[in-house]
């Protein structure tokens, strides 16, 4: 499998339920980001990781638990959301978090409904 | 104030017109960069291409052609004789120094091309 790929494609869970997203890619990246994409909203940066090591967090709610073991996986760790969480979550990497130089590659993104 | 603005929020054409999606943006630093991605319905964004502020030509590639003019801080993108699979959400995006060290990769709210055939 190439490129950046994210499970699960879609999700819908309870306010009180604990999910994960994961993210992996492919690509020989050291750096890996979340976003949110809500509707009529531009895309968040919620989560930048470099080598493992969580650079920016952008005032993200702790509700929102990020989790990067290596450089190729990324998790996002969802527990007690609330309706305004839906979105669609979107996974990047690049070769160096630093975008002045570099390009970010996204995956498919995981459809996140809370009930 | 937007960092980065699309004033088009939809364009509906018809196969085989040439459209024109606008991007203007707003930044203190003198070395940044500029992206234009491509989401399809399925929802992954494609990256289409990155231009650095130090480079003012203009590119091609096929029937995609982009425009940087730095005088007036906008980086549209043309697709010439358009096809129905060009339909998709457009964002443009702008990558300066956040702090420090940080860099932030800003996007644009994204402009919906409908392309009828």
């Amino acid at each position: 499998e190439t490129g950046v790929t994210q499970t699960p494609r879609h999700l819908v869970m309870g306010m009180t339920n604990k999910k994960s997203l994961k993210c992996e890619q492919h690509l020989g990246h050291n750096a890996m980001y979340w976003y949110k994409q809500s509707a009529k909203k531009p895309l968040e940066l919620m989560f930048v990781y470099n080598f493992k090591e969580q650079t920016e967090n952008n005032s993200v709610p702790s509700r929102f638990s990020p989790e990067c073991p290596n450089s190729s996986h990324l998790f996002l760790h969802l527990h007690t959301l609330q309706p305004e969480d839906s979105a669609l979550y979107l996974c990047a990497s690049s070769q160096e978090p630093d975008p002045i130089t570099d390009t970010q590659y996204f995956g498919p993104g995981t459809r996140l409904t809370v009930l | 104030a937007q960092k980065v603005t699309q004033a088009q929020t939809e364009i509906s054409v018809v196969e085989k017109e040439d459209v024109t999606l606008d991007c203007v943006y707003e930044t203190r630093d003198t070395t940044y960069y500029l992206f234009w991605y491509k989401q399809p319905p399925s929802g992954e964004l494609v990256f289409l291409i990155r231009r650095n502020s130090f480079d003012e030509q203009n590119e091609i590639s096929g029937r995609y052609s982009w425009n940087f003019q730095k005088s007036t801080s906008s980086f549209n993108f043309t697709i010439t004789a358009s096809q129905v699979v060009d339909s998709a959400v457009y964002f443009c995006a702008l990558s300066e120094r956040s702090g420090g060290s940080n860099y932030k990769l800003t996007f644009g709210k994204g402009t919906l091309l409908t392309v009828n055939p």
